[in-house]
């Protein structure tokens, strides 16, 4: 079964201090990997796709990189404007129509 | 940009009702859908279209219907509204196997 899974659900940082999100993924071919920002009470907002094992791709502060079995969104010196849900999705070869399969989600406070 | 606009920010409706939830995407994309999002459960796909009146079931279509009369334009239906579909309803479009866009979401409250 085509799974996602992200880690940590939580995650507080200081403001200026690097992590990581990960986001695991078991799918039968990958078509590609999506990468969004959630602000409460809104819509989420697209960042990046990935296609390939070894892409990458980056936004001011952020980058996101591709493995064959997970995907990482790197945070460097975080504002706390940057605070709000990462949602990362897959595409699967197995699936039609661009159907995407989500995982659950890293909420992450960047706190001044 | 890509605009993904949808009817209502916040909806209440009584048991019972036939409730509306409308989404229009300015960028003559293929491919539109619904999902409704919950707390510890994540994004769920209720319905997607992929061409005027065509359409194909989710992970949970039960309790909805869905209409797609114009390419722009992707409305869900909830037949008979129940306080189990309280919710945040996203529309999203997208090209074929492209990125999708989202709107800014409907917060429904059934009474």
């Amino acid at each position: 079964e085509d799974q996602v899974t992200q880690s940590p659900e939580a995650l507080r940082l200081q403001e200026g201090e690097s992590s990581s999100l990960n986001c695991s993924y078991t799918v039968s071919g990958l078509r590609g990997l999506f990468w969004y920002r959630q602000d409460p009470g809104k819509g989420p907002e697209f960042l990046f796709t990935l296609y390939s094992a070894g892409e990458e791709k980056e936004k001011e502060r952020l980058k996101a990189t591709l493995t064959k079995k997970e995907s990482f969104l790197h945070i460097t010196a975080p504002k706390p404007e940057d605070s709000a849900t990462y949602l990362c999705a897959v595409q699967a070869a197995s699936g039609g129509y661009n159907k995407l399969i989500f995982g659950a989600g890293t909420r992450l406070a960047v706190h001044p | 940009d890509v605009k993904v606009t949808q009817s209502s920010r916040y909806l209440v409706k009584r048991t019972g009702e036939k409730v509306f939830l409308e989404c229009v995407q300015d960028m003559d994309h293929e491919n539109m859908f619904w999902y409704r999002q919950d707390p510890g459960l994540g994004l769920r796909l209720i319905y997607f279209s992929y061409d005027v009146k065509m359409k194909e079931k989710g992970d949970i279509p039960e309790g909805y219907s869905v209409s797609r009369e114009k390419k722009e334009r992707f409305s869900l239906i909830l037949e008979s509204a129940s306080t189990n579909q309280t919710s945040m309803y996203l529309c999203a479009s997208s090209l074929q196997l492209y990125e999708q866009y989202f709107g800014p979401g409907t917060r429904l409250t059934v009474t």
